[in-house]
């Protein structure tokens, strides 16, 4: 099956700018999260989409961050300004609806978008 | 507030010795429990969950409750097992996963 795809892989933005990722997630998952990894640190989550509605959005920090998933397919987040401590890899992923799972659980990852705010 | 703590941000073993990457708990249900890992220049990817009970790799992990531990363990280390290797739990029906910070695994030749 084809795997969580994100784009783009790299990005360099100076502070203050705007920058959005895109992520499309296997078909048929209904679950799609957000996860910022800083370096040396685990991910952490930002947003969790259930379709398209949001299940848990505690640790985005709204004042500056945003995401959507329309038609509760792909999804984009966005950074709006970016500041110097956004530098990390945002990475997406996608599980079933744990009524769906027979068994498998895991979230499938996509490859991360690595931004660097300079 | 359920955690995960790996202690180890670390470890460098020798090709054929025995490794253990530890992954301690805090929850005081039921947890479903996973290791994921991530090799150089790959996606972060599931190795196994505690449900299955299986041997991925050559790695195993048990879930000790009394010990709120899950770690993961192999006999003989390969150096293609180096990597990063993350815990991660999930207790509710959301999936919602809360994860370590990571252990980098070094085998050395």
């Amino acid at each position: 099956e084809a795997g969580v795809a994100q784009s783009p892989r790299y990005k360099i933005i100076e502070k203050r700018q705007s920058v959005a990722f895109w992520c499309n997630p296997i078909s048929g998952h209904a679950t799609l999260y957000w996860y910022q990894q800083i370096l040396g640190q685990g991910p952490k989550l930002l947003i969790q989409f259930q379709n398209n509605g949001v299940v848990d959005d505690s640790q985005l920090p709204k004042d500056r961050f945003s995401a959507e998933r329309l038609k509760g397919v792909d999804s984009t987040l966005k950074i709006q300004p970016a500041k110097l401590e956004d530098s990390a890899v945002y990475l997406c992923a996608s599980s079933l609806l744990r009524s769906q799972r027979t068994g498998r659980t895991e979230a499938f990852f996509g490859q991360g978008t690595r931004l660097t705010v300079v | 507030a359920q955690r995960v703590t790996q202690p180890e941000k670390l470890l460098s073993v020798f090709k054929g010795a025995p490794v253990e990457l530890k992954c301690n708990y805090s929850y005081s249900g039921s947890p479903e429990l996973f290791w994921y890992v991530q090799y150089s220049r790959q996606r972060l990817q599931l190795l196994l969950r505690h449900i299955s009970r299986e041997s991925i790799k050559g790695f195993t992990a048990d879930l000790n409750k009394g010990e709120t531990s899950f770690h993961l363990k192999k006999p003989f280390a390969q150096e293609e097992d180096s990597a990063m290797y993350y815990c991660a739990l999930t207790v509710d029906s959301n999936y919602q996963l809360i994860w370590g910070a990571g252990t980098k695994l070094i085998i050395k030749p």
